[in-house]
């Protein structure tokens, strides 16, 4: 298995604001998730970033919503851009080492728009 | 596509006894795994049990067990001795590797809600 650090750990920002939650992994990886989470509710998939390409976006999530970069096979970030209150949610980004092997997260992040 | 469905929101149980979690999933790939994932208020998503489709036998870790019953496309968690720190959300979660649009991607269920009371 393989460890992410996710930071921050939570944030409060104003609507209209940006924000960018990274995710660095402690081993090379090909693929990456990010995923947003209503408090008590399932995880709903955002996009998917591979190194070296552009991310593939879910029906409902838009690159110019949430940019995501990927600039190397242990590290990615999803910014929150143009923030509104509905934006309120966890973000949790998440990994695999191969296909064959279970998934693995970050800690999440606790974004709170006001 | 395929879709998962835990139609358990909620349960509880008490410290010591044994728990079942249900989950039905459905797919047409003959080859996927499956996984039950835990979600205490920390919000780390902890893995707790893999399932393997080719594997006739139901894989356990310690106090939790599965029963895969690939025919009836069902795949329920069994959590013996409950412990305090069992509480939190879980998941099931399905995998294929096969090719299309889901390639590489979870399916998560809608979560149950695991409260064990001392």
């Amino acid at each position: 298995s393989a460890v992410i650090s996710q930071k921050p750990s939570r944030d409060i920002c104003q609507r209209g604001t940006s924000l960018t939650i990274q995710c660095q992994v402690d081993s090379q990886v090909t693929m990456m998730f990010w995923y947003r989470q209503q408090p008590g509710q399932s995880l709903t998939l955002i996009a998917t970033a591979n190194q070296g390409s552009e991310a593939t976006y879910e029906s409902g999530f838009v690159i110019d919503k949430f940019p995501i970069s990927r600039p190397n096979l242990t590290f990615s970030t999803l910014t929150v851009s143009n923030m509104s209150p509905e934006d309120s949610s966890i973000y949790l980004c998440s990994s695999r080492v191969d296909l064959n092997t279970e998934a693995f997260f970050g800690q999440g992040t606790r974004l709170t728009v006001v | 596509a395929q879709t998962v469905t835990q139609s358990q929101p909620e349960m509880s149980v008490q410290e010591a006894e044994t728990v079942t979690l249900s989950c039905t999933y459905d797919t047409s790939e003959n080859n996927y795994y499956l996984f039950w994932y835990k979600q205490p208020p920390s919000r780390q998503m902890i893995l707790v049990i893999r399932q393997e489709a080719y594997k006739q036998q139901n894989a356990t870790e310690n106090r939790f067990s599965v029963n895969f019953q690939k025919a009836a496309k069902s795949f329920s968690l069994k959590i013996s001795d409950s412990q305090l720190g069992d509480t939190a959300m879980y998941f099931c979660a399905f995998f294929t590797n096969a090719g299309g649009t889901s390639y590489g991607k979870l399916t998560f269920g809608q979560g149950t809600i695991l409260t064990v009371h001392p």
